[in-house]
């Protein structure tokens, strides 16, 4: 069975930092890009980072340039979102998900986690 | 940026009926890149549609998508009542970018 577990998320202080780890199973990670999405209380998705399948791109949406950074780490079939400097705004669910055609970008996701729970607050 | 503006906001409607959901595009999507997913609460996304029109895998065929360059629809074909949910388009055209999200309620 195709699945993402996420993991990492809590509370903490603005201006802090946290990382968040993804782990997959069931298919072949290092194939496939994989992207983060957040969804703030009782709002809609936002797209966060992608990674390309070997981890040699990275993208960003501008909300997170220069204070999160993706990365990946194929021998352990893992990904993560190293996230710094944290905003009360950067409150939210976070998502894994897998895109959906093999070593392609851009693409759907076609495979997501559960999501984890970030909460930025004082 | 490429900004996605859904509409309704809210639609409400009883099983059985058909469901239109509409994305507008503030550009042309490139490749026609766009997809639609369906959330319901507490859980995750799930994709549906992607490339404007192709189903995902193990979705129904109820489900149906259409439309190019700027304008896509997101058609339900008779909604059951595990179809009453949010559902969201995205463009990956150009970077990523999601609708607000169309909630579908039952009448």
């Amino acid at each position: 069975e195709v699945q993402l577990v996420e993991s990492g998320g809590g509370l903490v202080q603005p201006g802090g930092s946290l990382r968040l780890s993804c782990a997959a199973s069931g298919f072949t990670f290092s194939s496939y890009a994989m992207t983060w999405v957040r969804q703030a209380p009782g709002k809609g998705l936002e797209w966060v980072s992608v990674i390309s399948y070997s981890g040699g791109s990275t993208f960003y949406a501008d909300s997170v340039k220069g204070r999160f950074t993706i990365s990946r780490d194929n021998s352990k079939n893992t990904l993560y979102l190293q996230m710094n400097s944290l905003r009360a705004e950067d409150t939210a669910v976070y998502y894994c998900a897998k895109l959906g055609r093999r070593q392609t970008i851009p693409d759907a996701f076609d495979i997501w986690g559960q999501g984890t729970m970030v909460t930025v607050s004082s | 940026e490429i900004v996605l503006t859904q509409s309704p906001g809210t639609l409400s409607l009883s099983p059985g009926e058909r469901a239109t959901l509409s994305c507008r595009a503030s550009q042309t999507i490139s490749n026609n890149y766009l997809a639609w997913y369906q959330q319901k609460p507490g859980q995750a996304p799930r994709l549906l549609i992607y490339g404007a029109s192709s189903r995902a895998t193990g979705i129904p065929d109820r489900f149906s998508g259409s439309g190019s360059g700027t304008d896509f629809t997101l058609t339900i074909s008779r909604l059951e009542p595990e179809d009453f949910a949010v559902y969201y388009c995205q463009q990956y055209g150009s970077s990523y970018t999601f609708g607000q999200g169309i909630k579908l309620e039952i009448k």
